[in-house]
């Protein structure tokens, strides 16, 4: 098992595209996270599945942002309709226990909208 | 929104100083988690420590947990070039999704 994988690493669009990318989360965690981070702040959290099943979404999640996981492996987060202030690092973590042992975070996308 | 606060927002030090990172929170935790992160990249979990617990050790960091001030400290002993990071602490909820609410983190700079 080689952790969280997120694809792509880098994203560069222009404004109104469409972009989606994907988490690869550890086998066996049923617990995955989207997180948004922006320059000099701390992850914001997105949206959250356990196993296939969105069970809470931020305020910060906007009708142009769509998250899915299914049959419960990998999960990918769709922002339709870009703009800049979209601009950040979109971190996905997963977890089996997360009161115990913690997140295991990606190296996240960083998406830079132009 | 964001948890906590985090102080400082920056520390300089020399190789082989200790670095203290404090953490403030608002609401009641389950536990409290401190990452690391290389520029550029994702968050790396260092340590955990649960609401019971008042300290916790691993290797060269030790966490302080205090519930009735609501604070946190992260000591890394003996620093390295390599500790060179932002250290973020984040507050695990009680129930629901356990999301983690991260503060802005402190930007440490070991100088060698």
């Amino acid at each position: 098992d080689t952790g969280v994988s997120q694809d792509p690493r880098h994203k560069i669009t222009k404004r109104g595209q469409n972009v989606t990318f994907r988490c690869d989360p550890i086998s066996e965690h049923n617990r995955l996270y989207w997180y948004r981070q922006t320059l000099g702040q701390g992850p914001e959290f997105l949206t959250y599945f356990q196993n296939e099943a969105q069970l809470e979404k931020s305020r910060l999640l906007s009708d142009r942002f769509s998250a899915e996981r299914p049959k419960g492996s990998f999960s990918t987060l769709e922002i339709q309709r870009t703009e800049q202030g979209d601009s950040a690092m979109y971190l996905c973590a997963s977890s089996l226990s997360p009161g115990l042992s913690g997140y295991t975070f990606g190296s996240g996308t960083r998406l830079t909208v132009v | 929104s964001q948890q906590g606060e985090e102080d400082p927002q920056a520390l300089s030090i020399q190789e082989g100083e200790n670095a203290t990172m404090n953490c403030s929170y608002k609401t009641s935790i389950n536990n409290l988690q401190w990452y690391r992160q290389n520029s550029g990249r994702g968050l790396v979990h260092l340590i955990l420590i649960r609401s019971n617990e008042r300290e916790k050790h691993s290797g060269r960091l030790r966490v302080t947990l205090d519930t009735s001030k609501k604070s946190s400290s992260l000591l890394i002993t003996a620093s390295r070039a390599a500790d060179t990071a932002s250290y973020f602490c984040a507050t695990g909820e009680i129930q629901g999704a356990q999301k983690l609410v991260f503060g802005q983190g402190t930007r440490l700079t070991i100088n060698p």
